[in-house]
């Protein structure tokens, strides 16, 4: 099992410009949960979803951030526009029954 | 919402040396779960241990939620255990999970 994909590992991009982060769960997982990383304020819960639907989005920082998941197996968070406080870490974590909650490698993402 | 407190706040050890890391949370909890994250920044899940004790090679930790507190021991550290430890708690197998602020663990030769 490969474990939670994300992707990209590093983006850089301009403010006002439009960025999306990829997860792929581990197979057979039904629930995945957004967190973003920073300095200042730690690891902070987004956004999460049991099959596919999502149940509490109370961490998305603004309208500007949307998370979807079109499958059971993938979901897309989106930042449109970015703006440079949202440089951080975005992490992917996915779950099953059984407990545990595998992380992916992160996005480090950086707003100029 | 639930608080999550983590100590010490930093560590430094020399390697060889044992260790005993606390998470004290507010409320009640039926999932909780260690993390190591690594100096390349990389989560890893250590133990899901909502209530008793697991161990895993020269970690282990013990949960008593009746007094609401968790423990993690590493013992003969290594520097390959330098990293920050985080404690998160939940209130089921697929919910939500709240970190503590971590302790930042360094082990040094």
């Amino acid at each position: 099992d490969a474990g939670v994909i994300q992707s990209p590992r590093h983006e850089v991009t301009e403010m006002g410009q439009e960025v999306t982060l990829r997860c792929k769960l581990i197979s057979g997982h039904n629930s995945l949960f957004w967190y973003r990383q920073t300095m200042m304020r730690g690891l902070e819960l987004l956004i999460y979803f049991n099959n596919n639907v999502p149940i509490d989005d109370s961490g998305m920082p603004e309208d500007r951030f949307s998370a979807k998941m079109p499958n059971a197996s993938f979901s897309t968070l989106k930042i449109q526009p970015s703006e440079p406080r949202d440089s951080a870490v975005y992490f992917c974590a996915s779950s099953s029954n059984h407990g545990g909650r595998p992380f992916g490698s992160g996005t480090r993402l950086t707003v100029v | 919402g639930i608080q999550v407190e983590q100590s010490p706040p930093d560590l430094i050890l020399q390697e060889g040396a044992n260790s005993t890391l606390r998470c004290n949370f507010s409320d009640s909890v039926n999932n909780l779960q260690w993390f190591h994250q690594n100096p390349w920044g990389q989560l890893i899940n250590l133990f899901y241990i909502p209530s008793g004790t697991k161990q895993n090679g020269r970690l282990s930790a013990t949960t008593v939620a009746t007094e609401r507190y968790s423990l993690l021991y590493i013992s003969s550290s290594q520097t390959t255990d330098s990293g920050v430890y985080f404690c998160a708690v939940g209130t089921g197998t697929a919910s939500k999970l709240t970190f503590g602020t971590g302790t930042r663990l360094q082990v040094t030769l």
